[in-house]
């Protein structure tokens, strides 16, 4: 069946600019993590969904992230006035009620900030 | 704060030959620690967690890893390498207090040469 995808794959922005990065999870699966994973380290947990709610979102690194989740099953990560930083790959995973310690990962979205 | 560390930038092994990496942890309270595997240009892939039980746990592709409470470790194996093995090993541990967190090591990257 089909994975979890996220779009676009590769995202290059100016400083400044605002982006908006989609999460496709696996059917029927309720719950949903967005990791930040920067060269050379591991997935940096950023937020967590359950169904519509935003969970947990303590990994956040700031107010310029933002992550929504409106009928429970897309989600998308927004960044405001982007920040050469915030170069990286953003991972999104998704798992199904009953197997919450198995996590299937999408490929990730590399968003490059010039 | 729970963490893992991977000791290992990078382990070489020869095809055929045993394969270890490794992993060590830091918890307060019992670990939940998993085993994921990421192939370029691919998402995460779950091998294998230890919640609780048999020590050595298997997981897939034919690899195992063994929980040791005393050394706070929990190794990766396989009695035989593949090229096919080569990629970036990540470890990683539930957060006891907020299951919806996850912490990654730094991961390490295998070569299996011919």
């Amino acid at each position: 069946g089909a994975g979890v995808s996220q779009t676009p794959s590769n995202k290059v922005t100016e400083k400044g600019k605002y982006v908006e990065l989609r999460c496709d999870p696996i059917s029927g699966h309720t719950a949903l993590y967005w990791y930040r994973q920067s060269l050379g380290q591991g997935p940096e947990f950023l937020i967590y969904f359950q169904g519509t709610g935003a969970a947990d979102d303590s990994g956040l690194p700031n107010d310029r992230f933002f992550a929504v989740r409106p009928e429970g099953s897309v989600s998308t990560l927004k960044i405001q006035r982007t920040e050469r930083g915030d170069s990286a790959v953003y991972l999104c995973a998704s798992s199904a009620p009953d197997k919450y310690n198995e996590q299937f990962f999408g490929p990730g979205t590399r968003l490059t900030v010039l | 704060a729970q963490s893992v560390a991977q000791p290992e930038d990078q382990v070489n092994v020869a095809e055929g030959n045993p394969l270890t990496v490794k992993c060590t942890y830091s918890v307060s309270g019992n670990p939940y620690l998993f085993w994921y595997v990421q192939y370029p240009n691919r998402g995460l892939q779950f091998l294998l967690k230890y919640i609780t039980g048999d020590n050595l746990v298997k997981g897939s592709y034919g690899f195992e890893a063994e929980f040791n409470k005393s050394q706070t470790s929990f190794h990766l194996k396989k009695p035989s390498a593949l090229v096919s093995d080569s990629a970036l090993y990540f470890c990683a541990v539930r957060d006891v207090g907020n299951f919806n967190k996850f912490y990654f090591g730094s991961g390490t990257k295998l070569n299996v040469k011919p």
